[in-house]
């Protein structure tokens, strides 16, 4: 079973807020994703990383920043949030090492913003 | 422009019959294939994949179909169950690096 943890599950803001959204991965992966995904739509990836210090802006244009510090965690920030960024945010993560080529997902943030 | 489409949104289905999830795809260059189940309020769950040298892979009750000819794959369970009912993502990868994702098909199986 993957492990991979993300904080909090649900958030209600005003606009104009800072968040992070938290997203930790304990299986030492070491790529790590960042999607927005939205009801009857697909999964946009809006960053990811394919390593420490390493992060790329993905398809979907985000007014996100994201960090990788240290291998396990991938936070993504948010400086000013508006109630465009209402969504539910999914982290993943995947190895490029051995076989299998599936991302593991943690279970979400469903953001809204007042 | 979307490269991987699920052109149905909804597939209702008997317990104990055959459920078909399908999926197109425009990039050739798509060499892998996942299927993920997701549950609402819940992150997607890995079901099962295909790389692009097969034609077939079978994991107990799923099976997944490749046709690259006609960049269509489709995703069997059989027999459905209650517990089968969730969203299906079809999602496909160039070298396993990112990853395209289709809009999803709800099934929902009728006991």
């Amino acid at each position: 079973e993957a492990d991979i943890y993300q904080t909090p599950r649900y958030l209600v803001i005003g606009t104009g807020k800072k968040i992070t959204l938290e997203c930790s991965q304990t299986m030492g992966h070491d790529k790590m994703y960042w999607y927005q995904q939205d009801p009857g739509m697909e999964l946009h990836l809006i960053h990811y990383s394919y390593g420490v210090n390493s992060t790329e802006k993905g398809d979907l244009s985000s007014e996100s920043t994201v960090s990788r510090i240290r291998t396990e965690h991938f936070p993504l920030t948010l400086e000013s949030a508006r109630p465009s960024h209402t969504s539910q945010y999914l982290c993943a993560s995947k190895s490029s090492r051995g076989a299998g080529l599936q991302q593991f997902f943690g279970p979400g943030t469903r953001l809204t913003v007042l | 422009d979307q490269q991987v489409k699920q052109n149905s949104p909804s597939l209702s289905v008997q317990e104990g019959r055959i459920s078909i999830l399908n999926c197109d795809y425009t990039n050739s260059m798509f060499d892998y294939f996942l299927w993920y189940k997701k549950y609402p309020a819940e992150g997607p769950t890995f079901l099962i994949s295909i790389s692009s040298i097969k034609d077939k892979n079978e994991d107990g009750r799923f099976t997944v179909f490749l046709n690259k000819s006609a960049k269509h794959l489709s995703l069997h369970i059989v027999p459905s169950q209650p517990g089968d009912s969730a969203v299906y993502f079809c999602a496909a990868s160039a070298a396993g690096n990112q990853f395209y994702f289709g809009t999803g098909t709800s099934l929902t199986v009728i006991p």
